[in-house]
């Protein structure tokens, strides 16, 4: 299995707080995204990473924020929780130069209430 | 901007039976990837099947199969013999240039 690993792996908080979720992997991996899973929706895009330092939006950007200062760790920010982000999050990492698959964690459900 | 589209958010076969999941998707991009993954209650995420869209022959992976469309944009999955292991949801993806872009999933339910 790909070492990737989600921190935390469950939340609650309360409405109007910062909340930061960790990814890291062990792969070396340049790409590195979040994803939100609601039922209906299937997995939206958040953010994601193409290298150190170089992120990018995704489809749902709006309330988070994202930093990777080295390829091994990817930081997810809600800057301000909530009820809406009240969701189950993925990480994923790829390395297109060595397969095409992505490898995923085991998610973080964050409940805001 | 890629998308990607599932439009049966449920299906229910049979065991041993054949079932097709439709997704279809959009990008200006030639030079892509698409894959169909599984998720079982656990939420492990798991790869079955992949296509390279250069590549026209269908891919294959034992019980699973793809039928790729290009000119299309379609890409279905069909599971031969369905298990009872099969039960889960199954989301179509697909990976242009960077971004990895999801579909809304498909619940398949087999009947014993």
């Amino acid at each position: 299995d790909a070492g990737i690993t989600q921190s935390p792996r469950h939340k609650v908080t309360e409405t109007g707080t910062p909340v930061t979720l960790r990814c890291h992997q062990t792969e070396n991996h340049r790409y590195m995204y979040w994803y939100r899973q609601d039922p209906g929706h299937g997995l939206r895009l958040i953010h994601y990473s193409y290298g150190v330092k170089d992120t990018d939006k995704g489809e749902v950007s709006d309330g988070y924020s994202v930093s990777r200062s080295k390829t091994e760790d990817f930081l997810l920010t809600l800057e301000s929780a909530t009820s809406s982000q009240t969701s189950v999050y993925f990480c994923a990492i790829s390395e297109p130069t060595r397969n095409t698959e992505a490898f995923f964690g085991q998610g973080t459900r964050l409940t805001v209430v | 901007a890629q998308t990607v589209t599932q439009s049966q958010p449920e299906m229910s076969v049979q065991e041993a039976e054949t079932v097709t999941l439709s997704c279809t998707y959009d990008t200006s991009e030639s030079d892509y990837y698409l894959f169909w993954y599984k998720q079982p209650p656990s939420r492990q995420m798991i790869l079955v099947i992949r296509q390279e869209a250069y590549k026209q022959q269908n891919a294959t992976e034992n019980r699973f199969s793809v039928n790729f469309q290009k000119a299309a944009k379609s890409f279905s999955l069909k599971i031969s013999d369905s298990q009872l292991g099969d039960a889960a949801m199954y989301f179509c993806a697909f990976r242009g240039a960077q971004k990895l872009v999801f579909g809304q999933g498909t619940r398949l339910t087999i009947n014993p």
